[in-house]
């Protein structure tokens, strides 16, 4: 059993379009995030959020949503794609409390865009 | 600005002999402390943590070392094996609130050669 799995893996598309990204966890966690792993390798966190309610909001172009319809998911759509958006994304949830700060990731969704 | 530096972007060691991973981190709010392994097509797995009121934290073949003073951080593996080859992240985080908000390094590739 997949304890966070996102949908697709691999996403190739042309610049302009949108796109999305699924997540889901089975692991009764209570926060999920998005992270972006850009070209230089760093992960970086994008947004988190914590029984659907929208808690870390980094400084990530508004044409980047994240929409959690319950605890388990936490999908993220993007808007009019450009180049620099080419990179893995990574989904990851966490408990909430003692172990908060452990992060249980899926295994990457590789955006390209052309 | 890059807060968390693994100035090492690979390593190479013997199977059986000890591999060192080094990191340094520069916001003194940083209290948690996490590594992180990654295999390639992957998402990066928990490894062990060590909190800043340790300076030492052991799980079988891995312990982390903290230097607060230093703003350093090692992990070190004994023995290596090849296994283990995987690309190591550091990772610093503050304990609490948005507790799983880390700030990665851009890791190194270990190689464990048998």
């Amino acid at each position: 059993d997949t304890a966070v799995s996102q949908t697709p893996k691999y996403l190739v598309t042309q610049m302009g379009n949108d796109k999305s990204i699924k997540c889901e966890q089975n692991l009764g966690h209570d926060t999920m995030y998005w992270y972006k792993q850009d070209s230089k390798k760093f992960l970086k966190i994008m947004f988190s959020y914590n029984n659907k309610e929208l808690i870390i909001n980094e400084t990530v172009p508004n044409r980047f949503s994240p929409k959690s319809p319950d605890k388990a998911h936490l999908n993220l759509h993007i808007n009019s794609l450009e180049l620099g958006d080419s990179a893995v994304y990574f989904c990851a949830s966490s408990l909430r409390g003692a172990g908060a700060n452990v992060l249980t990731f899926g295994a990457g969704s590789r955006l390209t865009v052309l | 600005d890059q807060q968390v530096k693994q100035n090492s972007p690979s390593l190479s060691v013997q199977e059986g002999r000890i591999s060192i991973l080094n990191c340094d981190y520069t916001n003194s709010m940083f209290d948690y402390f996490l590594w992180y392994k990654k295999y390639p097509a992957e998402g990066p797995t928990f490894l062990i943590s060590i909190s800043s009121i340790k300076d030492k934290n052991e799980d079988g073949r891995f312990t982390v070392f903290l230097n607060k003073s230093a703003k350093h951080l090692s992990l070190h593996i004994v023995p290596s094996q090849p296994g283990d080859s995987a690309v190591y992240f550091c990772a610093a985080s503050v304990w609490g609130t948005n507790a799983g908000k880390s700030t990665f390094g851009d890791g190194t590739t270990l190689t464990v050669k048998p």
